[in-house]
């Protein structure tokens, strides 16, 4: 089955600093890559994903970028600000049925001002 | 538009006790999902269904069942509580025919006493 390792586990930045969150996966026939935002005691939110047939996206200050030969994909966040302090989760699914997103074990990013 | 809506918030149990988290959507969603997030650890899957009357396991089954009666509700059933299974539960849903997004609901914490 599917196995996302991500990294690192925390991470601080200044405020205006560029953060990038790195994540690897084992399963060639994943082709589907969010990440999710996680507040304190609430539930993950969707911020971006991307499709294997994509190699970047963006929106806004976020950006991912896929390397489907190495089988990873980070997540870049510009322009920092405090507010972007959450924990932040990458997870791949092969999209077939049966199959359900696999998630890394998360990054606690910290922004500072 | 309520989304996922998880019921209760916080619950303590005791050793042996047994309880059902509920998990409501009102986005006619075909796929719903349970995880449970443990600290440092990221969202473990426990089991999922593609339909009403389909369910399966996930990487984490033991310990719980579901049933999926209607499209709109997916509870999962502690029958005998342990102390390992002290987590946040979060269910999850997406519309096969919309993509991946998966949408969560806000948890529920639960301590095994």
């Amino acid at each position: 089955g599917e196995n996302v390792e991500q990294h690192p586990s925390t991470l601080s930045v200044q405020e205006g600093d560029s953060a990038v969150i790195k994540c690897t996966y084992s399963d060639s026939a994943s082709n589907y890559f969010p990440w999710y935002k996680q507040e304190l005691g609430k539930g993950p939110q969707l911020i971006i994903d991307i499709r294997s047939n994509v190699g970047e996206k963006k929106d806004q200050r976020i950006a991912v970028t896929l390397n489907k030969t190495a089988k990873h994909f980070s997540l870049h966040i510009t322009e920092t600000q405090p507010e972007d302090s959450a924990v932040y989760f990458c997870a791949a699914t092969a999209n077939q049925a049966g199959t359900a997103l696999i998630f890394g074990k998360g990054t606690t990013l910290s922004v500072s001002s | 538009n309520a989304g996922v809506t998880q019921t209760p918030k916080f619950r303590i149990l005791k050793i042996g006790q047994s309880m059902t988290l509920q998990c409501t959507q009102d986005m006619n969603h075909n796929y719903m999902y349970w995880y449970r997030q443990d600290p440092g650890m990221g969202l473990k899957l426990i089991y999922y269904s593609v339909g009403a009357g389909i369910t399966d396991k996930g990487e984490v089954p033991n310990g719980y069942n579901v049933s999926r009666s209607t499209t709109e509700d997916f509870p999962l059933r502690l029958e005998l509580a342990a102390p390992s299974q002290t987590s946040v539960y979060f269910c999850a849903s997406r519309r096969v025919s919309s993509g991946n997004g998966y949408t969560f609901g806000s948890g529920t914490r639960l301590t095994v006493v």
